[in-house]
């Protein structure tokens, strides 16, 4: 089993909609969670940065965590084709010297 | 352009040859890690550097890997003898020392033939 768990989709969705992604994991020491995009062929992009359990908003992003179900997970409100991308989660622990664990990601499409 | 850089971008090579990829950070990080990426799975850590010094390489990386950073800024990422199982999207990613962001490139895209 994999340390990191992501739904790999893909996931198709109109403009507008919300999108729903998430991840679990099984490392309890991990701390710190990060949304990145990748766009075909390019580098990760980091979309949101988050410390231990709660929700962060940022424009139409929404991160939150429940370190108590191992759960994590991004909202995209408004979605818009330009959102179209892989989105992969990424998390850390101090006790792993902040090295980043990631998931498959996910592959969202958002229709015109 | 401050970001991560990465050169080449891609990199078509023969079964057997060496290549060498090169990163560079953003100027203030002084940390700097190297990832592999393949097709349709997330980035996988190989190794990581603060300043100088390399702090540990990942039992995915084998004797044909070595990487270095001379002088504590840029960073290059040697195999030798590739094969093709080498063929994936090597990241470079660069951060500060602790619990900070990391940021990265653009990838090096090595195609073994």
């Amino acid at each position: 089993q994999k340390e990191v768990e992501q739904d790999p989709g893909p996931l198709s969705v109109p403009e507008g909609a919300i999108v729903s992604l998430n991840c679990t994991y099984s490392n309890s020491a991990f701390q710190y969670f990060m949304w990145y995009r990748q766009y075909s062929r390019k580098g990760p992009e980091l979309l949101m940065y988050t410390y231990s359990s709660g929700n962060k908003e940022d424009g139409r992003f929404t991160a939150q965590v429940d370190k108590s179900s191992k759960y994590i997970s991004l909202f995209i409100r408004d979605s818009q084709p330009s959102d179209s991308a892989t989105y992969l989660c990424a998390m850390s622990s101090s006790s792993n010297d902040y090295k980043l664990s990631f998931g498959a990601g996910t592959t969202v499409t958002v229709r015109a | 352009d401050t970001g991560v850089s990465q050169d080449p971008r891609h990199k078509i090579t023969k079964r057997g040859q060496n290549v060498t990829f090169r990163c560079d950070p953003i100027s203030e990080h002084n940390r700097l890690y190297w990832y592999r990426q393949t097709l349709g799975q997330g980035p996988e850590f190989l190794t990581y550097f603060q300043n100088e010094a390399q702090l540990e390489k990942s039992r995915l990386l084998s004797d044909r890997f070595s990487a270095e950073r001379p002088k504590g800024s840029f960073s290059t990422l040697e195999i030798q003898r590739t094969e093709q199982g080498d063929s994936a999207m090597y990241l470079c990613a660069s951060s500060l020392p602790g619990p900070y962001e990391q940021y990265f490139g653009p990838g090096t895209r090595l195609t073994v033939t």
